[in-house]
């Protein structure tokens, strides 16, 4: 049973501090999705990630991916208020097209 | 890009009564839509997985007779939740598959409250 393990899980800091969030899962999967959740909304799409050492970056955020590992990083640079918010990784199974779901890092970034 | 339109946004009914979620994908075909729960400050927990045309599958521990999945066209999938009660007030999101690998698309979520 593929299982997905997300820390912290919650992050409070400092505006323009730079920190990393983790998803470790336990069996083999290459592809990983992030999320945002906003209080009260649904999820945005972050980050797809499809192979082992794929990097996106999309503004203050970067994630990574390392399949061997079994690790992937959703790294922020230089955090600003807009960005406290739930994050959640999600792994791809292919056996049933099923995402599995890490249990979110509420993240809170003080002015 | 992909769009899922969920529809309501928000619901309050009494007891007993039945309630019917729906989610739309507006430009795109979903061959496969999952039917999320969220309780407050929790991940997302997987009610049930449809395709288009066949049965839904749910998952372990789920009522099929109360959370009824209706995936009748490749825009259109339908959560009802029957006989409503308090413990089923939650907020509750569709998420719809392409068949790729960019794959998922969330709707807006529907907040439920029974009372």
């Amino acid at each position: 049973e593929l299982k997905v393990e997300q820390n912290p899980l919650f992050l409070s800091m400092q505006e323009g501090k730079n920190y990393t969030i983790y998803c470790n899962y336990s069996t083999t999967s290459d592809r990983l999705y992030w999320y945002r959740q906003d209080p009260g909304k649904s999820l945005e799409s972050l980050f797809v990630l499809l192979s082992n050492g794929a990097v996106k970056q999309e503004g203050r955020l970067m994630a990574s991916l390392d399949t061997k590992a079994r690790l992937s990083t959703l790294h922020i640079t230089a955090a600003v208020h807009d960005l406290s918010a739930t994050y959640f990784c999600a792994v791809f199974m292919d056996s049933n097209y099923q995402l599995i779901w890490g249990a979110g890092t509420k993240l809170i970034i003080k002015p | 890009g992909a769009v899922v339109s969920q529809h309501p946004s928000w619901v309050i009914c009494k007891s007993g009564t039945s309630v019917k979620i729906e989610c739309r994908s507006l430009d795109f075909q979903a061959t496969t839509m999952f039917w999320y729960r969220q309780f407050p400050k929790q991940s997302l927990m997987l009610m049930a997985t449809s395709n288009e045309g066949s049965k839904a599958t749910y998952e372990q521990g789920v009522e099929k007779d109360k959370f009824l999945i209706n995936h009748a066209s490749l825009t259109l999938s339908t959560l009802t939740v029957t006989s409503a009660h308090p413990e089923d007030s939650s907020f509750y999101i569709c998420s719809a598959g392409r068949g790729d690998h960019y794959g998922y698309t969330f709707g807006s979520g529907t907040r439920l409250t029974v009372v």
